[in-house]
Parts: C-alpha cells; sequence; structure tokens
C-alpha cells in the first residue's frame, strides 16, 4: 500500500539552509495533509497541516505546499535548526469520514549539521 | 500544555496472553484513535472511536482486537491472543470535534509491546 510516498529516506541539511521534505500522494479523496516530526521513543508530534482548498500555510520556520494537481506537498523549515533533527512523516486524511484516519508515509530523517 | 499519555510504556508478554494498552487522552477531545508501528514499517491505522463507538476500523483490526473506554477517561486497547507478529509501537490519538474544521490529531508517547 503506497498511497502515501515519501521518496527521500533521509536529507542532510547545514544549519541555516533549508530543508525541503516530499511527499507525493495517490489517493484522490484525500483532501486533509499533515506533517508529523518524531524523535526515537517517542510519539509523532504535530507540526503542521493543509486542507486541500489551499496551497499554502505557514506557522513559523515550517510552511507547507500543496500541488493538488501533482499530488504532491512539500514542507519548508527555514532557516533549518540542529533541533529539527528528527524523522518526518507525511500523513493524509479523505473527505468523508468524521473520523478521519490518517495514512502515512515512510519518513523521512532529516538530520541538520551544526 | 495538554498532551495524550499512555501505559505502559513497555510490555513484555508471552504469545496467547491478552493484553490491554492504556491511553488517557487529551479532556476536550471526542476522537479516539490507535495507530501501530511495527518497527522498520509505516505507522499504521488500527481503528478511530467516536461516541462510545467504533467509527471505522483497518483490516489489522480483527476479532483479536477490542477498543473500549470503561470509565469516560480511559482508552483501551486489547488484544485477545497475542501473536509474535503483534510486536509492535502502539500509538493512541486523540483529537477535537471542530465543526467544518479539520481536527490533526495528537499522538501519546507510544507503547512498546514485545510477544515472546
Amino acid at each position: 500500500d503506497q498511497q502515501v510516498k515519501q521518496n527521500s529516506p533521509s536529507l542532510s541539511v547545514q544549519e541555516g539552509r533549508i530543508s525541503i521534505l516530499n511527499c507525493d500522494y495517490t489517493n484522490s479523496m484525500f483532501d486533509y495533509f499533515l506533517w508529523y516530526k518524531k524523535y526515537p521513543a517517542e510519539g509523532p508530534t504535530f507540526l503542521i497541516s493543509i486542507s486541500s482548498i489551499k496551497d499554502k500555510n505557514e506557522d513559523g520556520r515550517f510552511t507547507v505546499f500543496l500541488n493538488k494537481s501533482a499530488k504532491h506537498l512539500s514542507l519548508h523549515i527555514v532557516p533549518s535548526q540542529p533541533g529539527d533533527s528528527a524523522v518526518y512523516f507525511c500523513a493524509a486524511s479523505p473527505s468523508s469520514g468524521s473520523a478521519r484516519q490518517l495514512t502515512f508515509g515512510s519518513g523521512t530523517q532529516l538530520t541538520v549539521l551544526p | 500544555e495538554p498532551e495524550v499519555t499512555q501505559t505502559p510504556s513497555h510490555q513484555v508478554t508471552q504469545m496467547g496472553q491478552e493484553v490491554i494498552l492504556r491511553c488517557v487522552p487529551i479532556s476536550n477531545h471526542l476522537y479516539f484513535y490507535w495507530y501501530r508501528q511495527i518497527l522498520g514499517q509505516k505507522v499504521e491505522f488500527l481503528v478511530s472511536f467516536y461516541n462510545n463507538e467504533i467509527s471505522e476500523k483497518s483490516e489489522i483490526f480483527d476479532d483479536q482486537f477490542s477498543v473500549e473506554r470503561p470509565d469516560g477517561s480511559n482508552f483501551t486497547l486489547k488484544i485477545r491472543s497475542t501473536k509474535l507478529e503483534d510486536s509492535a509501537m502502539y500509538f493512541c490519538a486523540t483529537s477535537e470535534m471542530l465543526a467544518g474544521g479539520d481536527n490533526e490529531q495528537f499522538f501519546g508517547p507510544g507503547t512498546r509491546l514485545t510477544v515472546l
């Protein structure tokens, strides 16, 4: 089941530079997308979300872009900090259903180098 | 800041035994979920729960699994007869019910289940 794909298992970025994490999806029913950050031995921590009526959502250093026609979203972190080093998961949910199950990607390990 | 809590943090059990994993949701949240992550694999949805009943469940959530909210605060996942392949991190998540809004899910720290 590859409904949500994160094709880059890892990414290294220099401190202060921009980190760009990518995610692709195949299910046209998905209309709500989220990014989570996860440290080892902890649960996923919600970062930012976007619904399909928007193409951009910004929260501090984090910006998510959604390209519905390409079924692609990306998370930009700028400037990147060493504390941002973690696994980042993209997740998506469908438009129907009141309790929205999330479908996760496989994650991208981000390493921010000091 | 309110958070989802889970107990125990680590559970070791023998194959065939019953386990109960517990979660305390954020107090004003009304939707509850269980997910699991087998080592090296994706986080997978198991079940969602609202108004004291299951809303959705995945193919993984077979007759060996059950959920309940026995006392109005705890939200539990029971596995009746554990199998080796049930070894995983189990995450509880909760969300508010915002009319017309999008509801991000907040995750607990997880319970690591090891079936021997």
